[in-house]
């Protein structure tokens, strides 16, 4: 069974400041997907990751992709209030469609 | 663009109710999943389709069942609902290779 960990679980941001979250997976795959939710909301697609050493960027967001490690990075450069929420990756291994999620990391920034 | 539409937004209903919650895509994709959210807390896959007349449970054991007459609709319905279904259901198309999941905006349902 694919496990997805997220960590940190919660974190709480300095504006200003940069920041990691880090999803670790346990089987084969090269398909990898981070999405935002905002409070009460739906999941919304940041970045697709569809091999090893991709990097995606958007504003202040970056996110990269080692397969031979199982890992993913979302990197946030000077976090501003506008980015607190919670961010899931998402793994799909590679003999199937389904995905399996990590369990969110809840991100609230303040001033 | 697949849109997506689930209704109801939000519902209220009393233990041991029949209540379809339903979801219908435009572009005819034929991958949709049912995923549960508890709120704050991770996803989990319910129900899965790959096309007309085939469907799957997910990973998350459920008392509701689903169908897919339609391509267009993969509606999900809990014969008797009870509080420990208050949740929310997500629903989600998958648009073909290289694309994420695009996610309906949910339905927010409370069993009283």
């Amino acid at each position: 069974e694919l496990k997805v960990e997220q960590n940190p679980l919660f974190l709480s941001m300095q504006e200003g400041k940069n920041y990691t979250i880090y999803c670790n997976y346990s089987t084969t795959s090269d398909r990898l997907y981070w999405y935002r939710q905002d409070p009460g909301k739906s999941l919304e697609s940041l970045f697709v990751l569809l091999s090893n050493g991709a990097v995606k960027q958007e504003g202040r967001l970056m996110a990269s992709l080692d397969t031979k490690a199982r890992l993913s990075t979302l990197h946030i450069t000077a976090a501003v209030h506008d980015l607190s929420a919670t961010y899931f990756c998402a793994v799909e291994p590679m003999d199937d469609y389904k995905l399996s999620f990590g369990a969110g990391t809840t991100v609230t920034v303040r001033a | 663009e697949a849109d997506i539409y689930q209704t109801p937004r939000y519902l209220v209903i009393g233990t041991g109710k029949k209540i379809t919650l339903e979801c219908s895509q435009t572009m005819g994709h034929d991958k949709m999943y049912w995923y549960q959210q508890d709120p704050g807390m991770e996803l989990h896959l319910i129900h899965y389709s790959y096309g007309v007349n085939s469907t799957e449970k997910g990973d998350l054991s459920s008392e509701s069942t689903v169908s897919r007459i339609r391509t267009e609709h993969f509606p999900l319905t809990l014969e008797s609902a009870r509080p420990s279904h208050t949740s929310q259901y997500l629903c989600a198309v998958d648009r073909g290779y290289n694309s994420p999941l695009h996610f309906g905006n949910g339905t927010r349902l409370t069993v009283t």
